[in-house]
């Protein structure tokens, strides 16, 4: 079981706006900024967003915030490159560990 | 630019030390401020992370696999290890490195490897 909780799947239409949603406790989310990770094909992942902050190179239909203990991700005027695994990361300072969220599966409609 | 590759054995029998490499390349692994750090993913499943190494030598690991994780550095390399012992087939997975850096006082995974599959079996 993953401390850190993510939808199983998300679905959306070209175009439309959608938003993944992560959520964790006092531990983790609500004391750190969280990372989110894209997986095409169970390739290898790539980062989309530093907490509310776009990566060199990713397109700024994505966007990230992060309100008390849940973190989102949001993707405005989704496309069909943006089919993939989403998973969401941050420090546990009470594990003294990283952690993941279980993943996301986008589908584009 | 940094480039990130995994290299090591696809096969390890159960009950043996999986050991593999992540070089770096493009810069230096002792050079800015980052972590090393390695992650796996059994086939169908999420990201879960095993540890971490500075670039001082200080490490941090899984507690859940914290008594069987070493991750150790070699600057004259450029290279990280991860070293796991007494596997089962449960440790079978891709396994990445990847470099945490500090975005905003906040660390984040930046850089990935490619990924290499290790399956544990007799």
């Amino acid at each position: 079981q993953s401390a850190l909780t993510q939808e199983a799947s998300v679905s959306g239409t070209v175009g439309q706006k959608v938003t993944l949603s992560c959520t964790g406790n006092s531990n983790n989310i609500g004391s750190y900024a969280v990372g989110w990770y894209q997986q095409i094909s169970h390739g290898a992942p790539k980062t989309v967003m530093f907490g509310n902050s776009l990566p060199s190179g990713i397109p700024d239909r994505f966007s990230g915030s992060k309100s008390g203990t849940t973190a989102s991700l949001t993707i405005s005027g989704l496309q069909p490159e943006d089919e993939a695994d989403y998973y969401c990361s941050t420090w546990d300072y009470s594990l003294s560990a990283q952690v993941f969220g279980g993943g996301t599966k986008l589908t584009v409609l | 630019q940094v480039q990130l590759q995994e290299s090591g054995p696809g096969l390890v029998k159960p009950s043996q030390t999986l050991s593999l490499t992540c070089t770096v390349s493009g810069g230096s692994i002792s050079s800015g401020n980052y972590y090393w750090s390695w992650i796996r993913q059994p086939a169908g499943k999420g990201l879960e992370w095993i540890g971490r190494i500075y670039t001082s030598g200080s490490t941090n690991y899984n507690p859940s696999l914290k008594s069987r994780v070493t991750i150790s550095v070699d600057t004259s390399k450029n290279q990280f290890s991860l070293n796991l012992s007494s596997v089962t087939a449960a440790d079978t997975a891709v396994y990445y490195c990847a470099r945490q850096g500090v975005v905003g006082g906040n660390w984040y995974f930046d850089l990935w490897g490619r990924g290499t599959l290790v399956t544990v079996s007799s």
